[in-house]
């Protein structure tokens, strides 16, 4: 099956500071989303994105989905920024999303 | 607008008992999905419906069951619980089952002593 990898694995950034989170996958997809896990365990939808470059707010997520990757990116980050990032992807036959393993990300006031 | 709906939020079962976990979304929404989070680790889904009066395992569908009661409400049983079966469950939907938007319930906390 499809596999999904996101980096870093961790990431402790001071309020104010940008940063990227990335999402490599091995198959051509038909979907990829990106949500936010909170320190409660909702799961948050950021992006619907299987190609191109969409933003809202202070987030914005591009892909490219021809070199298998997509790019989260955080503009000065707050500490409502924390929790898990999460790059879930569907191939074009298939039927679910396979999930990366997450970037936990904390944000210090 | 409610979204994803799942019952109970919390639940703590012996060895052996049963329950069934309740979904409903309100969406209108035709495909309906059942995931599991473990510590560390991302989702990872149990079973599915792609359409009203369809069932299909995922990629762990062992010890569960599932009904798709009608276009709005999809359960998760689990007849004999197992400690393995303490997870974080996630139940989501989407318009289509392939190329759509899928969104998430709250979770249930689910631990098996």
């Amino acid at each position: 099956g499809i596999q999904v990898e996101q980096s870093p694995p961790d990431l402790i950034l001071q309020e104010g500071a940008n940063s990227t989170l990335r999402c490599n996958f091995s198959d051509s997809v038909n979907n990829l989303q990106w949500f936010h896990q909170n320190p409660w365990g909702q799961l948050i939808n950021l992006f619907y994105i299987p190609s191109g470059t969409k933003q809202n707010g202070r987030l914005s997520a591009t892909t490219v989905a021809t070199e298998r990757y997509s790019l989260l990116y955080i503009s000065s980050s707050q500490t409502t920024d924390s929790g898990v990032y999460f790059c879930a992807v569907q191939v074009a036959a298939g039927n679910k999303l396979t999930f990366g393993g997450g970037t936990r990300v904390l944000v210090k006031p | 607008n409610a979204g994803v709906t799942q019952t109970p939020k919390f639940q703590v079962l012996k060895t052996g008992q049963s329950m069934t976990l309740q979904c409903a979304q309100d969406m209108n929404h035709n495909s309906m999905y059942w995931y599991r989070q473990d510590p560390g680790m991302g989702l990872r889904l149990i079973y599915y419906s792609a359409s009203e009066g369809t069932t299909d395992k995922g990629e762990v569908p062992n010890g569960y069951n599932v009904s798709r009661l009608n276009k709005r409400e999809f359960s998760l049983r689990l007849e004999s619980a197992a400690p393995s079966q303490t997870s974080v469950y996630f139940c989501a939907s989407s318009a289509t089952y392939q190329n759509t938007e899928a969104f998430f319930g709250q979770g249930t906390r689910l631990t098996v002593v």
